[in-house]
């Protein structure tokens, strides 16, 4: 089994700031990588896929890159509304998603 | 519109089983994949399988292997995810997701349901 591991686990921010969430594979997995954010008592949303491609609808701000086993999501200025938990998610075999990482409010 | 929509809460004594439907609308059904995943109190995802709505053809997690089964009927497009054995540690909200890519990318979720597992 894959494993991903995220850090950090917790990033405490504040609005405007620039965040840059890391995610790591414990083997290669290409570029098929995902990104997911998931507030309090909602499914998770996806915002990346195929570690850099934004999905439908995700604002400019949020960017993926990376390769093979070392992976970033970084938000340029956040805003209130991206105070939520990230977390990364491989496809390469089977699927596994990494632990997460909590942006919180500085 | 796409819209995932699962079945209701549901609480269940160890030993038992648990079913949990997604009715699937706003796509062609069977175009697409669904996987399921779980989310216990206060942790995080955990993927449990996958199903082609096209064939059926299905992969599970290793460690729910002989302990889950996923289905689908296209005539009413809808995916049904059953649990077997069930421990404590089963509870969860279980979610469907769409799933384009075969096991990622999931763009599109249900709403979640919690199932919870209590003597």
């Amino acid at each position: 089994e894959i494993v991903l591991t995220q850090s950090p686990a917790t990033l405490s921010l504040s609005p405007g700031e620039r965040a840059t969430l890391s995610c790591r594979a414990s083997q290669s997995v290409s570029s098929y990588l995902a990104w997911y954010q998931q507030k309090p008592g909602q499914a998770p949303r996806l915002l990346i896929y195929d570690a850099s491609n934004r999905a439908t609808g995700i604002p400019a701000r949020f960017s993926g890159s990376g390769s093979g086993t070392d992976f970033t999501l970084t938000i340029s200025s956040l805003e209130p509304e991206d105070f939520a938990v990230y977390y990364c998610q491989q496809r390469s075999t089977l699927s596994t998603f990494g632990p997460g990482t909590k942006v919180d409010i500085k | 519109q796409v819209q995932l929509v699962q079945s209701g809460a549901e609480v269940k004594k160890p030993g038992a089983s648990v079913k949990v439907s997604c009715k699937a609308s706003g796509y062609t059904f069977t175009s697409y994949g669904i996987s399921w995943v779980r989310q216990a109190p206060g942790q995080g995802l955990e993927w449990m399988g996958w199903i082609s709505a096209y064939n059926g053809n299905t992969n599970y997690a290793q460690k729910l292997q002989g302990r889950v089964t996923m289905t689908t009927d296209t005539s009413t497009s809808t995916a049904y995810m059953e649990l077997r054995s069930l421990r404590s540690d089963d509870t969860a909200v279980y979610y469907c997701a769409r799933d384009p890519d075969y096991y990622g990318d999931f763009d599109y979720w249900g709403q979640g349901t919690l199932v919870t597992v209590s003597s």
